[in-house]
């Protein structure tokens, strides 16, 4: 099974609507992060979580939110669902301290119309 | 902010050759470096990391370098297999804990021709 799982895999959905993006992890990690890529852009950073109790915006966070319901799940929401926001979304998850590396999820394509 | 440079036209090798691909970073140096394979419609997958007082790392095939002065890092790929082909990112830490969590580059695909 895979360590760390993306639910849906992929979206469609319309202008307006608020949509939930999942991630679990199996890792036994404290820190997770969602990313989004889009063609030409690479990888930018949403948001990410050190613990269960701390939640930091990354480079990207408007027209987002997030909620770390435990330690193995972070989800991230759009609130009211924009056609900008069309791109394939990528959780990961990192131990703490220092000089870890980042595993990340199979990603969820979503599709705003 | 900082920013990351990665060729970003594709890169195309002959199998067996070294395959070298470039990252650069303006500003201030980070306190290690990462490089990731992502292939077509899938998640990033780690592959090396060099500290910021590491000059050379190697791992099988692969070996990254990390020169502060320059603010550069070179990747090569040695004895390169159509299976290399794919799009290998780079990405910067700068606290070493994960403070700001990681920028990437936008990736340079590498092609090897058999």
């Amino acid at each position: 099974d895979a360590d760390v799982t993306q639910t849906p895999r992929n979206r469609i959905t319309k202008t307006g609507k608020r949509i939930m993006l999942e991630c679990s992890q199996t890792k036994g990690h404290d820190r997770m992060y969602w990313y989004r890529q889009d063609p030409g852009l690479g990888l930018r950073l949403i948001y990410y979580s050190f613990d269960v109790k701390d939640i930091n915006k990354g480079e990207i966070s408007d027209g987002y939110s997030v909620s770390r319901q435990a330690q193995a799940k972070f989800s991230l929401s759009l609130e009211s669902a924009i056609p900008n926001q069309t791109a394939l979304y990528f959780c990961a998850t990192s131990e703490a301290g220092w000089y870890n590396e980042q595993f990340f999820g199979p990603g969820t394509r979503l599709t705003v119309l | 902010s900082q920013k990351i440079e990665q060729n970003s036209e594709a890169l195309n090798i002959q199998e067996g050759k070294t395959a070298t691909l470039t990252c650069n970073y303006t500003n201030y140096s980070p306190a290690y470096l990462q490089w990731y394979r992502q292939d077509p419609g899938r998640g990033p997958v780690f592959l090396l990391l060099i500290r910021e007082n590491e000059k050379e790392k190697r791992k099988e095939r692969l070996k990254v370098t990390f020169d502060t002065t320059l603010k550069q890092s070179l990747f090569h790929i040695t004895a390169s297999q159509p299976a290399d082909s794919a799009t290998y990112l780079c990405a910067l830490d700068y606290s070493g804990g994960g403070a700001d969590g990681l920028t990437f580059g936008k990736g340079t695909h590498l092609i090897i021709q058999p």
